[in-house]
Formats: structure tokens, sequence, C-alpha cells
């Protein structure tokens, strides 16, 4: 099916476990992005990527590894958990449109995961 | 550090009457913004984007632009119960490649 996808869904982990949030669409969307939502902060930036092999850190990128071999994966690994992680996690991906030298860049995200650092 | 504020809520609105939510945001060269509507448990969709002064309508929401005050609001009109809803504020700040910085929310209550 056409779209971003994420998963797990959720996810049960014990601190200092290694996880990994798979993030996958179907547009050729070349921006991709990780963020996490907590109560009282919103959606924060963790990483992003403009393209293949390209990515770089957002605002809490600390704890955070990504990777993105391919334009239609973004994957998220947490090489150590903590409990300070357990949050939604959030893909997303938006395409670059010019219209009137105006870049009109829509972000659409897929469902979440539940993670929960025990 | 470049900011977008909402106030939180709840914003309890009676069914069939204009919900109104503001957003401020702290750079004047911004140039592209949105609306996205998020229920509890679920993630964002957008349900506005707009890029220049002025409003934009479609169907009951309009959005609107004033970019020397620096703000952007969302009326919802004849408001039904299935807003409800948190309604987050995004923004494209220029320079930023194509990172939206998001507001926290603000949580809209329509009541019967």
């Amino acid at each position: 099916d056409a779209g971003i996808t994420q998963s797990p869904r959720y996810k049960i982990t014990e601190t200092g476990r290694q996880v990994t949030l798979m993030c996958h669409q179907t547009w050729s969307h070349s921006y991709m992005f990780w963020y996490r939502q907590d109560l009282g902060h919103g959606l924060r930036l963790i990483y992003y990527s403009a393209a293949a092999d390209i990515t770089d850190k957002g605002e809490v990128p600390d704890g955070y590894v990504v990777s993105r071999s391919k334009t239609e994966n973004f994957p998220l690994t947490l090489e150590s958990a903590t409990r300070s992680q357990t949050s939604v996690y959030f893909c997303a991906s938006s395409g670059l449109g010019l219209a009137g030298g105006l870049a009109k860049n829509i972000q659409y995200f897929g469902a979440g995961t539940r993670l929960s650092v025990l | 550090q470049k900011e977008v504020e909402q106030n939180s809520g709840p914003l309890s609105v009676p069914e069939g009457a204009i919900a109104s939510l503001n957003c401020t945001y702290s750079d004047r060269v911004s140039q592209s913004f949105f609306w996205y509507r998020q229920y509890s448990g679920k993630s964002p969709e957008l349900i506005m984007s707009i890029y220049s002064n002025g409003d934009k309508e479609d169907g009951r929401f309009t959005a609107q632009l004033n970019k020397a005050s620096q703000y952007v609001s969302l009326l919802i009109r004849d408001s039904q119960p299935s807003d409800s809803a948190t309604y987050l504020c995004a923004v494209l700040f220029t320079g930023g490649g194509n990172k939206l910085t998001f507001g926290t929310g603000t949580q809209l209550k329509v009541e019967l």
C-alpha cells in the first residue's frame, strides 16, 4: 500500500538494550524525519534526511542513530535505551515542490511507535 | 532559537460555534505555515497550509496569515464534536531546509 508505515507500533524494552524503529515510505519523497512527542513538549525533531546517505541532527539527537541507505527507508536506532527515551515516535516524509518560488513542503506522518523503556 | 507558540488550552466551544486557534512565531522571514490536527493516540494530519498574507478557506476551515504581526490563525466554523482534537501549528523557517518547527498544540473541545 502507498504511504508511510512505521513498525513496530508498540515496543517495550529494558534500559541498556538496543532498539530499532523502522520507517518506510512509498512516495519517493526526498526528505524524511524522526520526531518524538512527549506531553508538554510537542513534536521535537530528532534527525532528518534530505536524501539517501544524507542525514543531519535535529533538536534532540543524543542517544539516537539514523541511517538512510535507500530513499524509502529511514530507521531510527536507540543504541542503549534509557527511561527518558520512553515516548511516542513519529516518522514523516515530504517532497520538495516549487511554486512561484516558494517551497511548498508538506510533511506526512506515519502512525507512530509507542516505546516504553523499563 | 526560532519558536512557534500556541496556547495549550483547552479551548472549549459549543457545537455550531466558531473556534479560533492562534499561533505566533518568532521569525519575520518565514514563508510556509501549516495547521495539523491530531486526535488522541493518532498521528498529525495536515488540514491547512498557507503561504501568503490573507485568508485561505477550505470548507469549514479558514487559515489567516499576518506576517507583519507574525501570527497565523485557524478558524473552524460550525464546530462539530468530531473537531475535538489538538491542533498543531507548524512553520517552515527560511534557511531551515525542509524542517518544520511545531508549536506544542492547542487542545480544542467542542461541547454538545
